[in-house]
């Protein structure tokens, strides 16, 4: 199998609180793992690539300190959404890589449902 | 990153056979196809990955013709539990360690009794 959880599943929060959302890979180690950002009715948003051991990549647009992105372990990956506000409201969801002999596959996390109040 | 098309959305009967296409045109020699599953408030659930021709497992086919520009998901029989978005995505690279996956809009697929 390749299961990954995050939790929390769902927080609220007060305007200018921080709030960390844990992503693990449960059976499996991931040396590469992914957030997304998805609002009501669209796609996921890829914000940033994290690494195990090293810098996470952030895309065009993702504010890093804002989004801060820890990759401590090979089965764990932690986004802090720092000093929230309303609009930061949104599913993350995170995805781990799941390496094989040829090929790889991202499996994705539960979700986790944040608002902002 | 090879960019996707697909039908925004599609209807469907209990009972049916669904085949949803996706077009491709720029994917990379090292690119595969991968289709996901997603339920409103959940996060993408894996349904088939493929590099060519034909792939089937329990679930659903994945139909990749010779020039890989295109590809169709097929879910034989489907039931109102199938009532979901789907997504193709490109761009995981073959037996490499790069690239991530950039998703489009999906197609959103609605099962009727």
């Amino acid at each position: 199998g390749a299961v990954v959880s995050q939790h929390p599943s769902w927080v609220i929060c007060k305007s200018g609180t921080s709030v960390k959302i844990e992503c693990r890979s449960l059976d499996f180690q991931a040396t590469t793992m992914f957030w997304y950002r998805q609002f009501p009715k669209q796609s996921l948003m890829l914000m940033a690539t994290s690494n195990e051991g090293s810098k996470a990549t952030y895309e065009q647009g993702v504010e890093k300190d804002k989004f801060l992105i820890n990759h401590a372990s090979l089965t764990l990956s932690t986004l802090t959404v720092t000093s929230a506000h309303p609009e930061d409201s949104s599913f993350y969801i995170c995805s781990a890589r799941k390496t094989g002999a040829k090929q790889e596959t991202q499996y994705f996390g539960p979700g986790t449902r944040l608002l902002v109040l | 990153l090879a960019k996707t098309t697909q039908p925004i959305s599609m209807d469907s009967y209990e009972g049916q056979e669904v085949n949803i296409t996706c077009s491709h045109n720029n994917i990379a020699t090292n690119d595969y196809i991968t289709w996901y599953q997603q339920f409103p408030s959940q996060g993408p659930r894996f349904i088939i990955q493929g590099y060519k021709t034909k792939v089937t497992n329990e679930v659903a086919s994945l139909f990749i013709p010779a020039d890989r520009k295109s590809s169709t998901l097929s879910l034989p029989r489907v039931s109102l539990s199938d009532t979901a978005v789907y997504y193709c995505l490109v761009g995981l690279i073959y037996g490499g360690s790069q690239g991530n996956l950039i998703f489009g809009k999906g197609t959103k697929l609605s099962v009727k009794p």
